[in-house]
């Protein structure tokens, strides 16, 4: 089993539409959640990062994580052309083995459609 | 700041040849790192290094060798390549290892192997 599944898509959405994009994982020691986008042909960059439990607002962004369920999400609100891209959860931890190390999903490849 | 650079950005290998990706960062970051980005897969850890003269394996490792003899430069060598190795190359830094720290990725290198 992959330490961190994610649907690739590809999802497809109108202008102003909520996208909500999730990811699972199986390792409880991961304690750190990042979402990263990544536009064609680039790197990754850091959208947002959320430490334990709970949700995280930056603008038209919300991040949650539900450890109980070793569940995290990304909501984009009044989603925009501009946020055609793929988007990659990952996970760490500060123990151990897995210690720094990022353990990314597949990504998922989202297009807004004006 | 120029940030994370790689050279090249494209390169065309045969089966057998042997080469050497470079990265390097003005961040004077302590942490960076090689993933492997492949369709489908994610984004995979290859070797990573906390510090100039430390480097350790991460989850993919087996036909590279890294070494970091300064805190800027962490060049990735493939040592007789392989069209298993055909992938998409990014090196990663950050102030520390310590997860909570943002990942800055470079561009990426195109690598196909014939």
């Amino acid at each position: 089993q992959k330490e961190v599944e994610q649907d690739p898509g590809p999802l497809s959405v109108p202008e102003g539409a909520i996208v909500s994009l999730n990811c699972t994982y199986s390792n409880s020691a991961f304690q750190y959640f990042m979402w990263y986008r990544q536009y064609s042909r680039k790197g990754p960059e850091l959208l947002m990062y959320t430490y334990s439990s709970g949700n995280k607002e930056d603008g038209r962004f919300t991040a949650q994580v539900d450890k109980s369920s070793k569940y995290i999400s990304l909501f984009i609100r009044d989603s925009q052309p501009s946020d055609s891209a793929t988007y990659l959860c990952a996970m760490s931890s500060d123990r151990g083995s897995t210690l720094g190390r990022l353990y990314f999903g597949r990504g998922t490849q989202l297009t807004v459609w004006p | 700041n120029a940030g994370v650079t790689q050279t090249p950005k494209f390169q065309v290998l045969k089966t057998g040849q042997s080469m050497t990706l470079q990265c390097a960062q003005d961040m004077n970051h302590e942490y960076m790192s090689w993933y492997r980005q492949d369709p489908g897969m994610g984004l995979r850890l290859i070797h990573y290094s906390v510090g100039a003269g430390i480097t350790d394996q991460g989850e993919v490792p087996n036909g590279y060798n890294v070494s970091r003899s300064t805190t800027e430069d962490f060049p990735l060598r493939l040592l007789s390549a392989a069209p298993s190795q055909t992938s998409v190359y990014f090196c990663a830094s950050s102030y520390s290892i310590n997860p909570a720290d943002t990942q800055y990725f470079g561009p990426g290198t195109r690598l196909t192997v014939l």
